[in-house]
């Protein structure tokens, strides 16, 4: 069965700073999937980024980025210069025995 | 794009009563799954349907079923509803070929609260 660990349970900071979400993804299986899900105040899960296991290149998305290391399992998301509105739980999913399995999420406070 | 809806939004129900979710996959999406989440935790996997068929089952009480009909819309039944019941409850849906990890996407959840 695989796993998903979000270590950190909260993070804070002031606005401006960059922050970065850590995920460590346990499995057996030599190909998977990796995602990033973003939970505002109001409840949705929106989904950010997939991300497959051979492909190993970093992504960025305007103040987002994402680095996988498959030698680590880890998946981490990196929010450059945070704003308010990027406060949120991140959950971090990996997809295997054809569901999706949760991290237990990151809480995400920006500070004005 | 269209996406995941769900309804109703918000549900209020005393114990022991019975609720009734719907969710209306994106279009041409052949899967959609059911997710739980209890406040402050992670969703967890109830179950999904591929094609209208049952394709996996997770952490769903029995007092729970669903079923996906013809139009791809799907339905969670819970009935003897206890406290505990009260959660977000996500519908899902992706196109998913068996054995891929295609992009699963969430409706905005039903929050259902048992008094």
């Amino acid at each position: 069965a695989q796993k998903v660990t979000q270590a950190q349970t909260e993070i804070s900071v002031v606005e401006k700073e960059d922050v970065t979400l850590d995920c460590v993804y346990e499995t057996r299986d030599t190909t998977y999937y990796l995602f990033w899900y973003k939970q505002p105040p109001s409840g949705e899960l929106v989904f950010l980024i997939r991300r497959n296991s051979f492909d190993e290149q970093n992504e960025i998305s305007g103040r987002y980025s994402w680095n996988f290391q498959k030698s680590t399992s880890s998946f981490n998301f990196t929010i450059t210069a945070s704003q308010v509105v990027d406060s949120a739980v991140y959950f971090c999913a990996g997809w295997g025995a054809q569901k999706l399995v949760f991290g237990q999420g990151t809480r995400l406070t920006i500070n004005p | 794009a269209a996406g995941v809806i769900q309804s109703p939004r918000h549900l209020i129900k005393e114990k022991r009563e019975t609720a009734t979710l719907k969710c209306y996959p994106i279009p041409r999406h052949d899967t959609v799954y059911w997710y739980q989440q209890g406040p402050g935790q992670d969703p967890q996997f109830l179950i999904s349907f591929y094609e209208k068929m049952q394709s996996d089952k997770g952490s769903i009480p029995d007092r729970f079923s669903a079923q996906q009909f013809s139009d791809y819309h799907s339905e969670l039944n819970m009935s003897s509803l206890e406290l505990g019941d009260s959660a977000l409850y996500f519908c899902a849906s992706s196109y998913l070929p068996r054995g891929s990890g295609n992009t699963i996407y969430f409706g905005e959840g039903s929050w259902l609260t048992v008094v």
